[in-house]
């Protein structure tokens, strides 16, 4: 069965500081990955997908992610926080079309 | 651009009372997935139409059930609700050509901006 796991429930940072949110997956094929991102009371927006197409993948924001098949993980990174990325982040394997989240993260920003 | 719709955006309802749950896909988008999110947590798949007919189904509760119309948007009725049953419902819509070629499931799926039922 497929899977990902978020480490860190909740993760502080700076502004202008470097962001990191992890994420490790478990799949017995060759997955299919996102990153999304949730505002307080909104629904989810993709922020990008890994497709095996490249293992570096830039998404919108500023955000992007490195798929790496030896460590088994899809990190999200940014290299400098605003105070509007100050959100709920869900990373997510796609099982037969479907998504399977992980438990997510709560990135707040401080000024 | 067009987004994907639900209503109603907010419903109240007593224990052991009905409610239907409707989701508008964007437009040529033949694929709609449901999503509950309690709080606190991470959205869990309920169940999935591609074409009208379920593709899918997760941990969906007997009491509730689901379906796609001609004009793909899709309801869910949830009867008997329960407190528990109070959450974030999400829907979500995609072209699911996939599906049927045998390509890979990953197509973007546009979410709504949920439905929050509160159970009382």
């Amino acid at each position: 069965a497929q899977s990902v796991t978020q480490l860190g429930s909740h993760v502080s940072v700076s502004e202008g500081a470097l962001v990191l949110l992890r994420c490790n997956y478990s799949s017995s094929v060759p997955p299919y990955l996102f990153w999304y991102v949730q505002y307080p009371n909104q629904g989810l927006q993709l922020l990008l997908k890994y497709t095996s197409a490249a293992t570096l993948v830039k998404g919108i924001n500023g955000f992007e992610a490195e798929f790496k098949k030896s460590e088994t993980s899809f990190h999200l990174t940014k290299p400098s926080a605003h105070m509007s990325d100050a959100a709920e982040y869900f990373c997510a394997v796609s099982h037969g079309g479907k998504l399977i989240f992980g438990q997510g993260t709560e990135l707040s920003v401080k000024p | 651009a067009a987004g994907v719709i639900q209503s109603p955006r907010h419903l109240i309802k007593e224990k052991r009372e009905t409610a239907t749950l409707k989701c508008y896909p964007i437009p040529r988008h033949d694929t709609v997935y449901w999503y509950q999110q309690g709080p606190g947590q991470d959205p869990q798949f309920l169940i999935s139409f591609y074409e009208k007919m379920q593709s899918d189904k997760g941990s969906i509760p007997d009491r509730f059930s689901a379906q796609q119309f001609s004009d793909y948007h899709s309801e869910l009725n949830m009867s008997s609700l329960e407190l528990g049953d109070s959450a974030l419902y999400f829907c979500a819509s995609t072209s699911g050509g996939t599906l049927r070629t045998g390509t890979p499931y990953y197509n973007e799926q546009f979410f709504g901006p949920g439905t929050r039922l509160t159970v009382l």
